[in-house]
């Protein structure tokens, strides 16, 4: 089945501690996303790469680190800078031309404290 | 910053349709129209989206105005798996600005 894959669904952190979330897409996609949710808010965009090797700021980077090493793969680190880490986090991927509604993964749940 | 304005939450009977209304007074010319819905603590699901014209698919139909500065979604016989978070989006080439959405409460 293609899809998105964001291990784990929840995870535990110190205060003080980097964290790296997973996120794997086998859909061929070219661009990928990852987004912040805090309670009852909407998505907030903190990294995007539309191609491997490259990747911009979205709009709350701060604290926040990724790579793009592989096409497939979109790893964000929560660093300890990161004055609030605790969120739902949500990977997306889509394609760069044509059609491009982003296909969403599961989310993981951090809790930092 | 958010591109669009949404209600926060609206009520629907079973079977009847809901109409969720978004304004993107600022929309260019380019910038598409999508709308996603996210159940809770689950990742968003795509809708449908539209530019200028009127859209349908089997989920919903979009209803873009004219000017571009309103869109409806529709939703024609709500169910009670229809109640979301439901996001009205502008996308910009390849970044999308999510709002807060319109919670959609579907009653028995």
């Amino acid at each position: 089945d293609g899809g998105i894959t964001q291990s784990p669904k929840y995870l535990f952190r110190k205060e003080g501690q980097n964290v790296t979330l997973s996120c794997e897409q086998n859909l061929n996609h070219d661009a990928m996303y990852w987004y912040r949710q805090d309670p009852g808010q909407g998505l907030r965009l903190i990294y995007y790469s539309q191609i491997v090797n490259d990747f911009q700021k979205g709009d709350i980077a701060e604290g926040y680190s990724v790579s793009r090493e592989k096409k497939e793969s979109f790893p964000l680190t929560v660093t300890s800078a990161q004055k609030n880490p605790t969120a739902f986090y949500l990977c997306a991927s889509s394609n760069r031309q044509g059609r491009i509604e982003q296909y969403f993964g599961p989310g993981t749940r951090l809790t930092v404290t | 910053d958010a591109k669009t304005t949404q209600p926060p939450s609206m009520d629907c009977a079973e079977g009847r349709a809901a109409n969720l209304p978004c304004n993107h007074s600022t929309i260019s010319g380019n910038e598409y129209v999508y709308w996603y819905r996210q159940i809770h603590s689950q990742g968003p699901q795509y809708i449908i989206h539209g530019l200028k014209n009127n859209e349908t698919n089997e989920m919903a139909s979009l209803i873009i105005t004219e000017d571009r500065k309103s869109s409806t979604l529709i939703l024609p016989h709500a169910t009670l798996r229809d109640t979301a978070v439901y996001y009205c989006i502008v996308r910009d080439f390849n970044k999308f600005y999510f709002g807060s959405g319109t919670k959609l409460n579907v009653k028995p």
